[in-house]
């Protein structure tokens, strides 16, 4: 199987602008999960999806959203990019999606904010 | 809200020698803890989880113990070796699919 895709690799963009991120999960699992990695905050849940439905948020401000698609793919917005954006954005698919199942990452996409 | 806390944050050891990293939680209600492994530039890897109602686990050299009444729960290495230089992640789930991370630990196998 193939593993979690996450595309672009890497971003620059700058401050104002938005981005979209987009995670295609392992198949046949139906939720994925977004992470932020910066080395002062170490890594912070965003959000969660299921079944195109947000099961679960994390303490970001509302221009972090996404989106999940009926075949599984997520995607990730962030408008009015700030410096502070920048990060590693990890996503993460399970199966079956419970409380207690393994997450496997993607490789991530660096997003750079200037 | 859960909060995970990890040390040391930066751990050295000879190489054959047993490394030892260690996390706290605060949600009571926790119940799955996984550990991962995240090489320079690459993802993080899970390399053994634990799940509430188990005690100890262990797989080769890598073994990983909970205490629930305690709140804590360790990941030891044994027979350490060079590739086992990386940054290691403890966590603990809140909700379905909600990860809480520690903030890390930076292991180095010194030859």
């Amino acid at each position: 199987k193939a593993g979690v895709t996450q595309t672009p690799r890497y971003l620059i963009k700058t401050r104002g602008q938005q981005v979209t991120l987009s995670c295609s999960p392992i198949s046949g699992h139906r939720s994925v999960s977004w992470y932020q990695q910066t080395p002062g905050q170490g890594l912070q849940f965003l959000f969660e999806y299921f079944s195109e439905t947000q099961r679960n948020k994390g303490n970001f401000p509302g221009r972090f959203s996404g989106r999940q698609f009926s075949n599984s793919r997520s995607e990730m917005n962030v408008s009015t990019l700030e410096l502070g954006d920048s990060a590693l954005y990890l996503c993460a698919s399970s199966f079956p999606g419970g409380a207690d199942t393994e997450a496997f990452f993607g490789q991530g996409t660096r997003l750079t904010v200037v | 809200g859960e909060n995970v806390e990890q040390h040391p944050s930066t751990l050295s050891v000879q190489e054959g020698d047993s490394a030892v990293i260690k996390c706290t939680y605060s949600d009571s209600a926790s119940n799955y803890f996984p550990w991962y492994k995240q090489e320079l530039g690459k993802r993080p890897q899970l390399i053994i989880d634990i799940r509430s109602n188990v005690g100890e686990k262990k797989d080769q050299r890598i073994a990983v113990t909970l205490n629930k009444t305690a709140k804590h729960f360790s990941l030891h290495i044994t027979e350490t070796q060079p590739e086992d230089s990386a940054v290691y992640f403890c966590a603990a789930n809140q909700g379905a699919q909600k990860l809480v991370f520690g903030q890390g630990t930076r292991l180095t196998i010194n030859p």
